[in-house]
């Protein structure tokens, strides 16, 4: 069973257009967080969401968005999607509040704008 | 604010050779701490972590890393290297006591050669 499972794992899109992409934890967890891998593999964080509180990097459009059906759900919304948007997306999860947590990884989402 | 450095955005080692990457933070409180790798077109894979107590920790695929407070590092080593370590790793630091974020080092890039 994948822990942390990402779809879809490619979207190829055009500019201006508005996509999603789902993640869902079988974890158990009630922390999920988005993460933007660059071309450079730096890994930014974008949202960490728990049921109480949404933390935004706040050097992260608002043209992202994240919704969050329930706990084990952390979907990650774009708008207006733009070139520089291209990159690859990671969703996680973790324990809040755990002494000895980790941060889990789906496989990835690779979002190419065209 | 929290931060982390892996000085070494590329390393090439040898087969059989031994393997240091260096990691270092800045974290005002006790810091957590990880070490994660990315194979290639893959998500990231708990290595090790650290979050007291002995300072060296051992993790899988017969990597280990020692915390040292006075330096602020968590450098990750293996002493022997298989070209099947060739791959992406990335430091990170933790914060329980602010939302349980997760922050990432720039990476290094490990090649490893016959």
């Amino acid at each position: 069973d994948t822990a942390v499972s990402q779809t879809p794992k490619y979207l190829v899109t055009q500019m201006g257009n508005d996509k999603s992409i789902k993640c869902e934890q079988n974890l158990g967890h009630d922390t999920m967080y988005w993460y933007k891998q660059d071309s450079k593999k730096f890994l930014k964080i974008m949202f960490s969401y728990n049921n109480k509180e949404l933390i935004i990097n706040e050097t992260v459009p608002n043209r992202f968005s994240p919704k969050s059906p329930d706990k084990a759900h952390l979907n990650l919304h774009i708008n207006s999607l733009e070139l520089g948007d291209s990159a690859v997306y990671f969703c996680a999860s973790s324990r809040q509040g755990a002494l000895n947590t980790e941060a889990f990884f789906g496989q990835g989402t690779r979002l190419t704008v065209v | 604010a929290q931060s982390v450095t892996q000085p070494d955005i590329h390393i090439t080692v040898s087969e059989g050779a031994s393997l240091e990457l260096r990691c270092n933070y800045s974290y005002g409180a006790t810091p957590y701490l990880f070490w994660y790798v990315q194979s290639p077109g893959q998500g990231l894979q708990l290595l090790l972590k650290y979050f007291s107590g002995d300072t060296l920790v051992q993790g899988i695929k017969g990597f280990e890393a020692e915390f040292k407070r006075s330096q602020s590092s968590f450098n990750l080593r293996k002493p022997s290297v298989h070209w099947s370590d060739a791959a992406e790793y990335f430091c990170a630091v933790g914060t329980p006591n602010t939302g349980n974020q997760f922050y990432f080092g720039t990476g290094t890039s490990l090649t490893v050669i016959p």
